[in-house]
């Protein structure tokens, strides 16, 4: 089946160290993205990418950093930088067409003591 | 992008047509409305979207209303699968970044009830 998937499902860490999430879509989509949410709000945009090799940021990128060498996978790294990484990430691909519908992974609970 | 208010929580009878209302009074002529849903720690599922016409999928059915100021979701036979919590989104057609600038509210949280 296609679909979207992030691993792991949950992730541990101590405060000041990196961690590296991991997204993988095989929808042949080229465009995927990144969100954060919070406890009882909405999601926020962190990254995106329309194509390989080039990403932008979106609305609360400080502290994170991503790379698209490939058009399957957009990993997410959480650095030491990020003052309150403890949160539900999700990642989600598109057809890079106009209008298209968001397909989202099952997500990863990081929680950062 | 509009923003769109929805109420906080709604309550429906298993089997009954659950309707799930959205105001976006402040809509572009070309903002599509589109809606997701997320059950509780899964990533959130598309459902439909729409730009003036009502539109109809297996899953579901969109009303919008002729002004485009505000817009219904109905589950047609609710089931205790359908709780979870619904979003209403607007955002503008023709944007090459499609997608990318969803704005996802705090949504409805629906509960089918036995």
């Amino acid at each position: 089946d296609g679909g979207i998937t992030q691993s792991p499902k949950y992730l541990f860490r101590k405060e000041g160290q990196n961690v590296t999430l991991s997204c993988e879509q095989n929808l042949n989509h080229d465009a995927m993205y990144w969100y954060r949410q919070d406890p009882g709000q909405g999601l926020r945009l962190i990254y995106y990418s329309q194509i390989v090799n080039d990403f932008q940021k979106g609305d609360i990128a400080e502290g994170y950093s991503v790379s698209r060498e490939k058009k399957e996978s957009f990993p997410l790294t959480v650095t030491s930088a990020q003052k309150n990484p403890t949160a539900f990430y999700l990642c989600a691909s598109s057809i890079r067409g106009r209008n298209s519908p968001l397909h989202f992974g099952n997500g990863t609970r990081l929680t950062v003591t | 992008d509009a923003k769109t208010t929805q109420p906080p929580s709604m309550d429906c009878a298993e089997g009954r047509a659950a309707n799930l209302p959205c105001n976006h009074s402040t809509i572009s002529g070309n903002e599509y409305v589109y809606w997701y849903r997320q059950i509780h720690s899964q990533g959130p599922q598309y459902i439909i979207h729409g730009l003036k016409n009502n539109e109809t999928n297996e899953m579901a059915s969109l009303i919008i209303t002729e002004d485009r100021k505000s817009s219904t979701l109905i589950l047609p036979h609710a089931t205790l699968r359908d709780t979870a919590v619904y979003y209403c989104i607007v955002r503008v057609a023709g944007k090459e970044t499609s997608g990318s600038r969803l704005t996802f509210g705090e949504g409805t949280q629906l509960t089918v009830n036995p």
